[in-house]
């Protein structure tokens, strides 16, 4: 089946550090693949997704490059604020399996100032 | 506007009870969706719905069940079978066809059974 595996938090960082979440999957098909935020007691919004080999999402400064050869789909920013502070989650969709989304666990990042 | 509401955002439930949470979207998405987040985890598929008057089980369904009359509406009911319901719900929408279509979310819902 498909599976998605991420770091595990929590990351902190001071504000304005680099940050990488890893992602990497498993999958059947020829899944799409995607980052969620979630807010502190809210619901998750899409933050960007590529959905072929190659492809680079970005949004918001965050970046992210589908290797179809690493099975990754690694999260970076350059410069994190305080308000990006979250939890983040990879995901896949793959039309094999009726396009559902399957999961990561999630990555809690906390930026200090 | 467009978007997913969910309905309540809190609710708390006596052992025994059945309760059910309401979802309704106005994106003319085919697909809906339930899933269920713990404190500290991932999401879980509970139930999915491709078209109306259809829904299949997702990884969790035990304890749940959905109706879908209507391609705006998704209701989710935790019945008294579901033995640790306590846990924030969120529901989802997508067009289900082609790649790479993207799934919405609500703004979920926290179930606390006391």
């Amino acid at each position: 089946g498909n599976s998605v595996t991420q770091m595990e938090g929590p990351v902190t960082l001071s504000e304005e550090a680099f940050l990488t979440i890893n992602c990497t999957y498993t999958a059947t098909g020829y899944p799409s693949l995607f980052w969620y935020v979630q807010y502190p007691g809210e619901g998750l919004q899409l933050l960007l997704k590529a959905t072929k080999a190659d492809d680079k999402g970005s949004n918001k400064g965050f970046e992210a490059t589908y290797r179809k050869e690493t099975t990754s789909f690694h999260l970076e920013k350059g410069s994190v604020q305080v308000s990006d502070s979250a939890v983040y989650f990879c995901a896949l969709s793959d039309q094999a399996a009726g396009n559902k989304l399957t999961f990561g666990g999630g990555t809690r990042v906390l930026v200090k100032p | 506007d467009g978007g997913i509401t969910q309905s309540p955002k809190y609710l708390f439930r006596k052992e025994g009870q059945n309760v059910t949470l309401s979802c309704e979207q106005n994106l003319n998405h085919d697909a809906m969706y339930w899933y269920r987040q713990d404190p500290g985890q991932g999401l879980r598929l509970i139930y999915y719905s491709q078209i109306v008057n259809d829904f299949q089980k997702g990884d969790i369904a035990e304890g749940y069940s959905v109706s879908r009359e209507k391609k705006e509406s998704f209701p989710l009911t935790v019945t008294s079978a579901q033995k640790n319901p306590t846990a924030f719900y969120l529901c989802a929408s997508s067009t289900p066809t082609g790649t790479g279509n993207t799934i919405y979310f609500g703004e979920g819902s926290w179930l606390t059974v006391v």
